[in-house]
């Protein structure tokens, strides 16, 4: 299985900051790799899709980057709306799996 | 709107049954794999199954395998998990997910997510 090693697990930031998150496979996936915002008590929401893409209708603040194994999720001014918990995911081959998430608080 | 609705959660005893349904609107079903995805309470989050568009193709991670099924009703465009012998180690949150397109890579998946359905096993 690809494991997907997400860091930091927590983080404390402020408003206006600029926050970047990492994830590493530990194999290559291509860019077959999400980025998910998850507030507390609702589903996950994409917001980054195949490594670099933004999802319709996500705030252009939020981006993304890499290919291969090492991949970067930037919020370039951290709103206060943004706290929540963050997670990578594989779809590369079975099974997909998840990076542990970051906690992101002010 | 697109949209995913989960229903049939509940409590049930270690070595119980349980089927979750999922009913999709908005958007053509039979034409995108469907996933169902589990959250702990306080945990992480985890690919159960899947299943392709026209459900001759189903997968399961090997923590269910065996217990669980998948299944689609393209007509109903409803997805439905059947869980048997659940274990206390099966309550979490479970998360109906649009995938890619069934036919041919889109270059997106995970999209649209349903606002799960908790299933508690517990004597």
């Amino acid at each position: 299985d690809i494991q997907m090693t997400q860091s930091p697990s927590s983080l404390s930031a402020s408003v206006g900051d600029r926050v970047t998150i990492t994830c590493q496979a530990s194999q290559d996936i291509s860019n077959y790799l999400n980025w998910y915002q998850q507030k507390p008590r609702m589903a996950p929401k994409l917001l980054i899709y195949s490594a670099s893409n933004l999802e319709t209708g996500v705030p252009s603040r939020f981006s993304g980057s890499g290919s291969g194994t090492d991949f970067t999720f930037t919020i370039s001014s951290l709103q206060p709306e943004d706290i929540a918990t963050y997670y990578c995911q594989h779809f590369h081959n079975l099974p997909y799996t998840f990076g542990q998430g970051t906690k992101l608080e002010i | 709107e697109v949209q995913l609705v989960e229903s049939g959660g509940g409590l049930v005893q270690p070595g119980g049954s349980l089927r979750l349904s999922c009913v999709a609107s908005a958007f053509t079903f039979s034409s995108y794999w469907m996933h169902w995805v589990r959250q702990a309470p306080g945990k992480g989050l985890e690919c159960v199954s899947r299943i392709n568009g026209d459900g001759g193709s189903t997968t399961y991670a090997d923590s269910v395998k065996g217990r669980f099924t998948i299944s689609r009703d393209n007509a109903k465009n409803t997805l439905y998990l059947q869980m048997n012998s659940l274990r206390a180690e099966d309550t979490a949150v479970y998360y109906c997910v649009r995938g890619g397109l069934s036919g041919g890579w889109n270059g997106k998946a995970f999209d649209i997510w349903g606002q799960g359905t908790m299933v508690t096993v517990s004597s």
